[in-house]
């Protein structure tokens, strides 16, 4: 059984600084990996994609990286912003639907 | 419009009541699903479909049945809602062979 895990659950950094989200997940066939932000009771919107034969997606200030070998992805964001405080969602897909991690909330202070 | 378009946004109903949870999608795609979220816990998957006569089961389907009416078209319901069934509702759709997913803006059920 799939299993999804980001850590850490909760961040907080000062503006402008660069920050790695981690998502880790247990059976490497996956098809892809998808990263969503979600604000406070709102719906998720998708960050980025990257599909299972790919290393790595590049959305603006944030890159998503994928390594299957070892069960690991990662959510880089650049010079962070108060803008980006939400909760980021990493979800694996393998065979039957996305299997979330917990998430990740993140806290950006001016 | 929204891709992934769920109704009603917000619902309150008290223990035993029947209710059901609408989504419809513009996406043309063949694969729907039903998540839900608690505080915490992240989002678990109740059921899923991936055409318009095939249903399945997902982690925590228990207490929730599905009708895939169209394709566009995949309703919830709760025969007999209880109050731990009070969550967040997702409705989400992909492409045959699972790429992107799009979501829902979500469903606040409270039952009391």
């Amino acid at each position: 059984k799939q299993e999804v895990t980001q850590i850490p659950a909760a961040l907080s950094v000062p503006e402008g600084e660069n920050l790695v989200l981690n998502c880790s997940f247990t059976d490497s066939a996956i098809y892809n990996l998808q990263w969503f932000r979600q604000d406070p009771g709102k719906g998720l919107t998708s960050l980025l994609l990257i599909q299972s034969s790919q290393r790595e997606q590049t959305s603006g200030r944030l890159n998503a990286s994928l390594d299957k070998s070892s069960g690991r992805s990662t959510l880089y964001i650049a010079a962070s912003q108060p803008g980006d405080s939400a909760t980021y969602l990493c979800a694996a897909q393998a065979g039957t639907a996305l299997i979330f991690g917990k998430g990740t909330t993140l806290s950006v202070s001016s | 419009d929204a891709d992934v378009t769920q109704t009603p946004r917000n619902r309150i109903t008290k223990t035993g009541k029947r209710i059901m949870l609408e989504c419809s999608q513009t996406k043309g795609h063949d694969r729907m699903y039903w998540y839900r979220q608690d505080p915490g816990l992240g989002l678990q998957l109740i059921y899923y479909s991936f055409d318009v006569k095939d249903i399945n089961k997902g982690e925590i389907s228990d207490g929730y049945s599905v009708s895939r009416q169209a394709q566009a078209k995949f309703s919830l319901s709760l025969e007999s809602a209880i109050p731990n069934q009070t969550a967040l509702y997702f409705c989400a759709t992909s492409d045959t062979g699972g790429t992107e997913a799009f979501f829902g803006q979500g469903t606040r059920l409270t039952v009391v």
